[in-house]
C-alpha cells in the first residue's frame, strides 16, 4: 500500500457548481478525516467516519457539504453550489487508532 | 474545547544549525497525544514526531527531539543539525484519545539557509 490517496489533485470550477472529491485510505485504517486549509492556516478538521459510520461534523460543514464513507474503504466530500469562500485545500487522512496519515490533498479554486 | 497555538509564524535557520520551534496547548484531558508534522511546499503532511502525554520521557528521533512540559501544557520541537530539506511549514496537532481527531496550530514557516 502507497498511502492515502486523493483525487482529483486540482479542480477548478464556478460558483454555483457541485464538485466531489475522493479520497482512498490506508488498507487496514478504520477511521477516515476530512480537514480543510486555506493558505497561511493549519488543517481544520471538517468531519471523521469509523468504518462507514459518520460520527462527528464539524461547524464548518454546512449544509452544502457531504461525506460519505458507504464501504467504510473509500470516502467522497461533495460541495454544492460552490462558493468562492470555498477555495481551499481539502486533505484526507486516515488512522488505526493512532496518528494521522495524510493524503497530498485536493487543492478547489471556485472562480 | 482544546486550542493549540503556535506564536512564530516564520523562522530561519543556518544549515547545520539548531533550531527549537513553539508550541503550547490548552486542554482539560489528562489523556492525549500531541505530534509535529512537516509540510514542504506543495507536498503532503509527514509526521516528524509524537509524544504520549502519559509519558514522561521526550521523544526523539534522529534529528529531532520535543521538550515536553506538562504543567506548562508546552510542546517544542527542536531541530538538529539542520538540512536544507527541513524546509517546511511545520505543524503542532492535539489529539483527542476518545476521537482521535486532530486540532492543528496555525503553523511555523522555517527555512533553512546555506
Amino acid at each position: 500500500d502507497t498511502g492515502v490517496s486523493q483525487d482529483p489533485r486540482h479542480k477548478i470550477t464556478k460558483r454555483g457548481q457541485n464538485v466531489t472529491f475522493r479520497c482512498d485510505p490506508i488498507s487496514e485504517h478504520n477511521r477516515l478525516y476530512w480537514y480543510r486549509q486555506t493558505l497561511g492556516q493549519g488543517p481544520e478538521f471538517l468531519t471523521y467516519f469509523q468504518n462507514e459510520a459518520q460520527l462527528e461534523k464539524s461547524r464548518l460543514l454546512s449544509d452544502r457539504f457531504s461525506a460519505e464513507r458507504p464501504k467504510g474503504s473509500f470516502s467522497t466530500l461533495e460541495i454544492q453550489r460552490t462558493e468562492q469562500g470555498d477555495s481551499a485545500m481539502y486533505l484526507c487522512a486516515s488512522s488505526f487508532e493512532g496518528e494521522q496519515f495524510f493524503g497530498p490533498g485536493t487543492r478547489l479554486t471556485v472562480l | 474545547a482544546q486550542t493549540v497555538t503556535q506564536s512564530q509564524p516564520e523562522m530561519s535557520v543556518q544549515e547545520a544549525e539548531t533550531v527549537t520551534l513553539s508550541c503550547t496547548y490548552d486542554t482539560s484531558e489528562s489523556n492525549y497525544y500531541l505530534f509535529w508534522y512537516k509540510q514542504p511546499p506543495s507536498r503532503q503532511m509527514i509526521l516528524v514526531i509524537r509524544q504520549e502525554a502519559y509519558k514522561q520521557q521526550n521523544a526523539t528521533e534522529n534529528r529531532f527531539s520535543v521538550n515536553f512540559q506538562k504543567a506548562a501544557k508546552s510542546f517544542s520541537l527542536k531541530i538538529s543539525d539542520s538540512q536544507l530539506g527541513d524546509t517546511a511549514m511545520y505543524f503542532c496537532a492535539f489529539m483527542d484519545s476518545g476521537t482521535y481527531k486532530y486540532i492543528f496550530g496555525t503553523g511555523t514557516r522555517l527555512k533553512v539557509l546555506a
